[in-house]
């Protein structure tokens, strides 16, 4: 079936980089994405959200740009910390709904200091 | 305020036994969500809920699995005859009532469920 991907399962980085974290989906229908973080042993947090009449979208120290014509959907978090270190996951509202998500498998991040 | 808590954070059973994972969503949250995450994987949907009913049920399974939200609140998902396949995190999620565009839903911490 259609789903959510990654390109890129694990990423090491160093302190105060930029951080650069991918996603392909695969389902034209959606029309909502976002970006979770997940510490270990904790839930997905929500990071950032963006919607498919959007092309990026800022937060403080992410953004979020979505290529619609390639299905592509990317994270990049400035100025990396070690508290950045996480499991990184997108996930869109499946075919449009308006509850179910569907996530990808997920970006190992490692912040090297 | 309180997030949303689970109950227990790790459950470990035998092969075949019974056993009963507890959500507590936020206050005020009509709709419930519960996932299961596997190793190595990210969370996939089980059930959603919209006050005491359960508005989509596709993503049980079979029917070992089954979720319960009596009084609109709190939820338990149950799961019997348990297998060795069934050992993931279970997470639950809540969220304001969904009507018209999506709303965050707000993710707990998880029971980790070890089936020996």
């Amino acid at each position: 079936g259609e789903s959510v991907g990654l390109h890129l399962p694990t990423l090491s980085v160093q302190e105060g980089d930029n951080s650069i974290i991918n996603c392909a989906y695969s389902n034209s229908a959606s029309d909502y994405f976002i970006w979770y973080k997940q510490e270990s042993g904790k839930g997905p947090q929500f990071i950032i959200d963006i919607r498919s009449n959007m092309d990026k979208r800022q937060g403080q120290r992410v953004t979020v740009l979505l290529n619609k014509t390639v299905k592509h959907l990317s994270l990049q978090i400035a100025a990396t910390q070690p508290g950045d270190s996480a499991v990184y996951f997108c996930a869109e509202n499946s075919g449009g709904s308006n509850y179910k998500l569907t996530f990808g498998k997920g970006t190992l991040l490692t912040v090297n200091p | 305020g309180a997030g949303v808590s689970q109950t227990p954070s790790n459950k470990v059973t035998e092969k075949g036994k019974y056993v009963e994972l507890r959500c507590d969503p936020i206050s005020g949250h009509t709709a419930l969500y519960w996932y299961r995450q596997s190793l190595g994987q990210g969370p996939e949907f089980l059930i959603y809920f919209q006050g005491t009913g359960a508005a989509d049920d596709s993503g049980l399974p079979n029917d070992r699995f089954f979720a319960v939200r009596p009084e609109g609140s709190v939820s338990t998902l149950k799961i019997q005859r348990t297998e060795r396949g069934d050992s993931a995190v279970y997470l639950c999620a809540s969220s304001t009532r969904t009507s018209g565009e999506y709303n965050e839903q707000f993710f707990g911490p998880g029971t980790r469920l070890t089936v020996l």
